[in-house]
């Protein structure tokens, strides 16, 4: 059984500040890991899909790294804003499509303003 | 917006009755799997489809089934339900099987009293 952890399992954190949270992953078997952004009643939104160990993504102010070999991502925010309030989810995937996406519990990030 | 839709969006059922959720895929995407997500806990992977059979299996009993159709469209059947089935049920397309990027629809909201 494939095990997906992430933390801390909520956040908050005040606008203009910078944060990050945790994903840890099986490091065998190593297929793609995805970050989604979750905001309530809308369809999980998907930010990157790491593949390469080392990878580094970026998306405006929203960046992900990816340790395969030890089994971790991090995602980051920088200068939070109250429209980063969300659920983050991370997901492994260990055989391609067919297998299916792992998803962690995600981390529910809440910018106080 | 990610063009993935699904109906309907909330649905009450009895114990023991069954259940018919409907999933169509963003254009062009050919591959379609399914996924529950209970409360507190993070989606997990029922199962997928790809070119209208069953590709990959999560570990959910048989009365979790699924169609897609030559337009790609997809259902997921449960029968005779349990509590434990009240969940959200999301849908993501992607654009073949072996592909990164899946795209998710916003879910049914399923309660089983």
């Amino acid at each position: 059984i494939l095990n997906v952890e992430q933390s801390p399992q909520s956040l908050h954190v005040q606008e203009g500040d910078s944060t990050n949270f945790t994903c840890s992953f099986p490091s065998s078997n190593f297929y793609a890991l995805h970050w989604y952004r979750w905001e309530t009643a809308k369809s999980p939104e998907a930010l990157f899909v790491m593949t390469l160990n080392g990878d580094e993504k970026k998306k405006g102010r929203i960046s992900a790294t990816l340790n395969t070999k030890e089994g971790y991502s991090y995602l980051y925010i920088k200068g939070s804003q109250p429209e980063d309030s969300a659920t983050y989810l991370c997901a492994f995937n260990s055989g391609g499509g067919a297998d299916g996406l792992t998803f962690g519990k995600g981390t529910h990030l809440i910018i106080q303003p | 917006e990610t063009g993935v839709t699904q109906s309907p969006t909330h649905l009450i059922k009895t114990r023991g009755q069954q259940v018919t959720l409907r999933c169509s895929s963003q254009s062009g995407h050919n591959t379609v799997s399914w996924y529950q997500q209970a409360l507190g806990q993070g989606p997990q992977f029922i199962f997928q489809y790809y070119r209208e059979e069953e590709n990959g299996r999560g570990n959910f009993p048989p009365r979790f089934s699924g169609l897609q159709f030559p337009n790609y469209s997809s259902e997921l059947n449960v029968n005779a339900l349990e509590l434990d089935d009240s969940a959200l049920y999301l849908c993501a397309s992607s654009l073949y099987s072996g592909s990164y990027e899946q795209y998710f629809g916003p879910g049914t909201r399923l309660t089983v009293t």
